[in-house]
């Protein structure tokens, strides 16, 4: 089967650094991805890590072990408008199906 | 260029009915994915189509169909609508070919409520 777990809810201060793990087991790995979500919206695709290692975008970076089968998805600078869910999903090597988590709800205060 | 849309934004059936939905892929995508995400939880994968055929399936039962036109729009189609049909539906386009990074562009979604 094919399982990612990632933290329901994470708290955090406006300017401030958070990190929101995710943990998957499944078979036919390809690649991690990280989307956020506001609120009524549509899903926002992040990053992509295929292999292992940190890749940043701006304000985000997104990083692999694939030996660990664990990655994370780190926020700097928090602003206001960064309060979103968060989802990791995994890539199934099979025909590049995304299999996502549960969503970890980022919550930010002044 | 024109993203993903969905329509309807909002649909309300009541049990037993059959409900179709549509997506206009992002330009120059050749792949549509369609998503269930019930309130609070990750979008659940329904099916995906690859140049007009089925490419996957998720774990949910042969009501649920879907059909991809040559022009890479799509339709979710859901007979024997349950109370449990009610969520938001997500269509997401991409380009196989672009690789499996698989950034997915989702549309704002259709909100289904079951009665």
């Amino acid at each position: 089967g094919q399982s990612l777990e990632q933290p329901s809810e994470v708290t955090a201060v406006e300017g401030a650094i958070v990190q929101i793990n995710c943990t998957y087991q499944t078979s036919g790995f390809y690649g991690l991805s990280w989307y956020q979500q506001h609120d009524g919206g549509a899903p926002t695709f992040l990053s992509y890590n295929a292999l292992d290692g940190l890749e940043e975008t701006g304000r985000f970076s997104s990083f692999l072990s694939r030996s660990d089968s664990y990655g994370y998805l780190l926020l700097q600078e928090l602003q206001m408008k960064d309060s979103a869910s968060y989802f990791c999903a995994v890539t199934s090597r099979s025909n590049y199906q995304l299999i996502w988590g549960a969503g970890t709800k980022l919550i930010i205060k002044p | 260029e024109t993203g993903v849309t969905q329509s309807p934004t909002h649909l309300i059936k009541t049990r037993g009915q059959q409900v179709t939905l549509r997506c206009s892929s992002q330009s120059g995508h050749n792949t549509v994915s369609w998503y269930q995400q019930a309130l609070g939880q990750g979008p659940q994968f329904i099916f995906q189509y690859y140049r007009e055929e089925e490419n996957g399936r998720g774990n949910f039962p042969p009501r649920f169909s879907g059909l991809q036109f040559p022009n890479y729009s799509s339709e979710l189609n859901v007979n024997a609508l349950e109370l449990d049909d009610s969520a938001l539906y997500l269509c997401a386009s991409s380009s196989i070919a672009g690789g499996p990074d698989n950034e997915q562009f989702f549309g704002p979604g259709t909100r289904l409520t079951v009665l």
